[in-house]
């Protein structure tokens, strides 16, 4: 069964401090791994996606890393506009039935005060 | 700017109602999910269609809940009868496989049951 921990649960930055995020996962042959940004009351937003080690993407003040076992999203001088929760989701290379399924972590909520 | 739209985007009812919810994925995405989202148990896939056929449903609670797409333009998620313990937040999210596996997701329906 694939599983995807993401921590900490809640992270609080002042402006400028910049921080990582880590999303820790195990799933049976890695197609891929998500990114996404999630505002109060809003659907997850997409960030990125990783495919294998040692790929790096970035965007702004964001740069998503990825190894074997984990993904770090890196934030770098955040603003308070990047208060949002984040979350992980992992894809596994399976079949045609279940080949596009996601499997999420539980997020974690970034807070960066002014 | 294509988008997932999601309607209605609160619904609240008593234990025991039909709920209906309806999402029309992004033209020309030919895969579409439909995820639950709660304090409790994070995002959790509920069921998901290619090409209009259902390919898992197996995180759906049968007996109640059934999902559908009589077009290429609609997918319905209905629950009857409704529980409380259904409350939560649906969300789908549309994609276009195989050219990308990426998840678009719509803004969700916030669902209350008393």
């Amino acid at each position: 069964e694939d599983q995807v921990t993401q921590s900490p649960e809640a992270l609080r930055l002042q402006e400028g401090e910049s921080s990582s995020l880590n999303c820790s996962y195990t799933v049976s042959g890695l197609r891929g791994l998500f990114w996404y940004r999630q505002d109060p009351g809003k659907g997850p937003e997409f960030l990125f996606t990783l495919y294998s080690a040692g790929e790096e993407k970035e965007k702004e003040r964001l740069k998503a890393t990825l190894t074997k076992k984990e993904s770090f999203l890196h934030i770098t001088a955040p603003k308070p506009e990047d208060s949002a929760t984040y979350l992980c989701a992992v894809q596994a290379r399976r079949g045609e039935t279940s080949g596009s399924r996601l499997t999420f972590g539980e997020g974690t909520q970034l807070t960066v005060n002014p | 700017d294509a988008r997932v739209t999601q309607t209605p985007r609160h619904k609240v009812t008593e234990m025991g109602q039909e709920v209906t919810m309806r999402c029309q994925p992004i033209l020309g995405h030919n895969t579409v999910f439909w995820y639950r989202q709660t304090m409790m148990q994070g995002l959790e896939l509920l069921a998901y269609f290619r090409n209009r056929a259902p390919l898992d449903d197996s995180g759906m609670p049968k007996d109640r809940f059934s999902a559908e797409m009589p077009d290429a333009t609609l997918a319905t998620l209905k629950i009857q009868p409704s529980e409380p313990r259904d409350s939560a937040v649906y969300f789908c999210a549309s994609g276009l496989v195989p050219n990308q596996e990426t998840q678009y997701f719509g803004p969700g329906t916030r669902l209350l049951v008393l």
